[in-house]
């Protein structure tokens, strides 16, 4: 089983401030998604990457995949309250018969204080 | 828009008791999956369904088993639970593998066993 190890655990930033999070592995991922689950809700899709050095942008946010393929981070610039919520990445095994099955990082808390 | 959607959001059960624990979605999809997720451990996979009467462990299906007798709904029963089956459980469905992988949770349902 391929783990995925998330940094920092928690962040707690203020209004206005970047930040940056990771997702690394031993391994290399076949494809990594990033997912955020905000209080009391089940975890959202963000962005999927795919390819070795891409960057992906969404709006404020910054995904990039690492040439190797074995590492993932996502900057948030001038952060807003509203980006609060637990950052999670998800790998797609790489088994023929993984029936869509995702496996989960434990995530980065991101707190936004006004 | 797409939906799923879960039976309960708080429920409070005792040691011992059998626990139905729903999940319906509206997108047509054939894959469906529950997780339980904790606080540094991320989302576990307990059990997940590719189409109707079928079923596979995931990772921690020890204490659970699942009925999927249609294909929009599919169901976690905790035979006789216990407290270390406190948990937010979380279910997610997806499009059978056709790219991403992407997968739409609901939003949880947080069980206590007393």
């Amino acid at each position: 089983t391929q783990l995925l190890e998330q940094s920092p655990q928690f962040l707690s930033i203020q209004e206005g401030e970047n930040l940056t999070v990771y997702c690394n592995s031993s391994s290399v991922f076949s494809s990594l998604q990033w997912y955020r689950q905000e209080p009391g809700e089940g975890p959202v899709l963000l962005v999927t990457v795919v390819t070795g050095g891409e960057v992906k942008k969404l709006k404020r946010l910054t995904f990039q995949f690492g040439d190797a393929r074995k590492d993932s981070s996502l900057h948030i610039t001038a952060a807003q309250p509203g980006d609060t919520g637990l950052y999670l990445c998800a790998n797609q095994p790489m088994t023929t018969d993984s029936w869509g099955k995702l496996q989960f990082g434990a995530g980065t808390q991101v707190v936004v204080t006004p | 828009d797409v939906k799923v959607t879960q039976s309960s959001r708080y429920l409070v059960k005792r040691t011992g008791e059998k626990v139905f624990l729903e999940c319906v979605q509206d997108m047509d999809h054939e894959n469906m999956f529950w997780y339980r997720q904790d606080p540094g451990l991320g989302l576990r996979l307990i059990y997940f369904s590719y189409d109707v009467k079928m079923k596979e462990k995931g990772d921690i299906p020890e204490g659970y088993s699942v009925s999927r007798e249609k294909k929009e709904r599919f169901s976690l029963i905790l035979e006789s639970a216990s407290t270390n089956q406190t948990s937010m459980y979380l279910c997610a469905s997806s499009p059978p593998q056709q790219g991403s992988y992407e997968q739409y949770f609901g939003p949880g349902t947080r069980l206590t066993v007393t």
